[in-house]
């Protein structure tokens, strides 16, 4: 089976760096991804990363550890707009997608 | 242009009817996701297809809940029937290397 781990919240104050941990296990892994929901919206894509180190998009930047199945989502200069909920995903082979339970992001002023 | 249209965008109906949720890829598209939402349970992947076939319908909850694609371009979810605890967000998402959702369809069955 599937399954991925990550904090249920984290806050931090506006201008902060913040990193979001997402352990997981799968078979056939193929990459993580992550994903930014607001309250009453629908997620949307942030990163991707199937090859191991560092991927920087903007503010946000995405890692893996392939070997320690292991990612994070580091999102630098917080701004208020910053609170969503946070999920990390995998995809394995076969296409499946499946998401972590989502870290729920509290930036405050 | 990779977006996703659903509906009905909200939806409350009482126990025992059924339910019919829709999702429309914009461009078409041969790799489609149902998911479901509820604060106890999260982002729960439902079924999912390629080619317009469903690969893996493990997390269909039980046989009240049936999909369909028969095209590129169109998507079924239904429950029949309905029941208190089917309330919760259904998300179409579709895929290449990342996802697009739709907006969703909120269900309330009463």
């Amino acid at each position: 089976g599937q399954s991925l781990e990550q904090p249920s919240e984290v806050t931090a104050v506006e201008g902060a760096i913040v990193q979001i941990n997402c352990t997981y296990q799968t078979s056939g892994f193929y990459g993580l991804s992550w994903y930014q929901q607001h309250d009453g919206g629908a997620p949307t894509f942030l990163s991707y990363n199937a090859l191991d180190g560092l991927e920087e998009t903007g503010r946000f930047s995405s890692f893996l550890s392939r070997s320690d199945s292991y990612g994070y989502l580091l999102l630098q200069e917080l701004q208020m707009k910053d609170s969503a909920s946070y999920f990390c995903a995998v995809q394995n082979q076969g296409g499946k997608l499946i998401f972590g339970q989502g870290t729920e992001l509290s930036v405050k002023p | 242009d990779a977006g996703v249209i659903q509906s009905p965008r909200h939806e409350v109906t009482e126990m025992g009817q059924e339910v019919t949720l829709r999702c429309k890829p914009i461009s078409g598209h041969n790799s489609l996701f149902w998911y479901r939402q509820t604060m106890m349970r999260g982002l729960e992947l439902l079924i999912y297809f390629n080619n317009n076939v469903p690969i893996d319908d493990s997390g269909m909850p039980e046989d009240r809940f049936s999909a369909k694609m028969p095209n590129a371009s169109f998507s079924t979810l239904k429950i029949q029937p309905s029941e208190p605890r089917d309330s919760a967000v259904y998300f179409c998402a579709i895929r290449d290397r990342e996802a697009f959702f739709g907006q969703g369809t909120r269900l309330t069955v009463v």
